[in-house]
């Protein structure tokens, strides 16, 4: 039972313009959502969180909003980059069990020039 | 260094056989974890360490996995009578003191290929 869901295995955007990413989770207690960048043989690096008092969290060109009615949240990056092309995860976690990450299965972005 | 070192990057094993992953952790850091992603798959939680605590082990799938982290600091990974389903990227994370807006700094992974 995947608790985080990316649906979208892949996603092309031209560079200059906005990428999104989407993630949806069932898990009513996820109160705690990261992303973070995959590039190949190379470990995850944290990009973004939020926590669920908030609606939205922004960190220079990477905007993360969360719909909690939804349970859904989605990675906004404006604008994109060839550098941006790499997997990217969503990952949550619930207060009871806060060091445990669950993560989706990732989204490879490709940022064409 | 400066991040987290994970040796070796690669190790291939016929099965049956006994491995061990190390992890050294970011100098500084109390809390450690465990994951692994097998193929198309996000990173599974393993087991995670905090200070002196007792350790977290509640996502390591079977007792042939196990893992020890002496002085609060390296930790080693040993998975037992590998089988072909172990057979994954093993990460190691730390971050500052295990607090929830304290990020997870990954390192690049163990690819462990069971034969």
């Amino acid at each position: 039972d995947q608790q985080v869901k990316q649906n979208s295995p892949s996603l092309s955007v031209q560079e200059g313009r906005i990428s999104i990413l989407n993630c949806d989770y069932t898990n009513s207690m996820f109160d705690y959502f990261l992303w973070y960048k995959k590039y190949p043989a190379e470990g995850p690096t944290f990009l973004i969180s939020i926590s669920s008092i908030k609606d939205k969290n922004e960190d220079g060109r990477f905007t993360v909003f969360l719909n909690k009615s939804a349970k859904h949240l989605s990675l906004h990056i404006v604008p994109s980059q060839p550098g941006d092309s790499a997997v990217y995860f969503c990952a949550a976690s619930a207060a009871h069990s806060a060091r445990q990450l669950t993560f989706g299965s990732g989204t490879q972005l490709t940022v064409l020039p | 260094g400066a991040g987290v070192s994970q040796s070796p990057s690669n190790k291939v094993t016929e099965k049956g056989k006994d491995v061990e992953l190390r992890c050294d952790p970011i100098s500084g850091h109390t809390a450690l974890y465990w994951y692994r992603q097998s193929l198309g798959q996000g990173l599974e939680f393993l087991i995670y360490f905090q200070g002196n605590s007792a350790p977290d082990k509640s996502g390591l799938p079977s007792d042939r996995f196990s893992a020890e982290r002496t002085g609060g600091s390296v930790s080693t990974l040993t998975i037992q009578r590998t089988q072909q389903e172990d057979s994954a990227v093993y990460l190691c994370a730390s971050s500052l003191d295990g607090a929830r807006n304290q990020p997870q700094h990954f390192g690049d992974g163990t690819r462990l290929s069971i034969l």
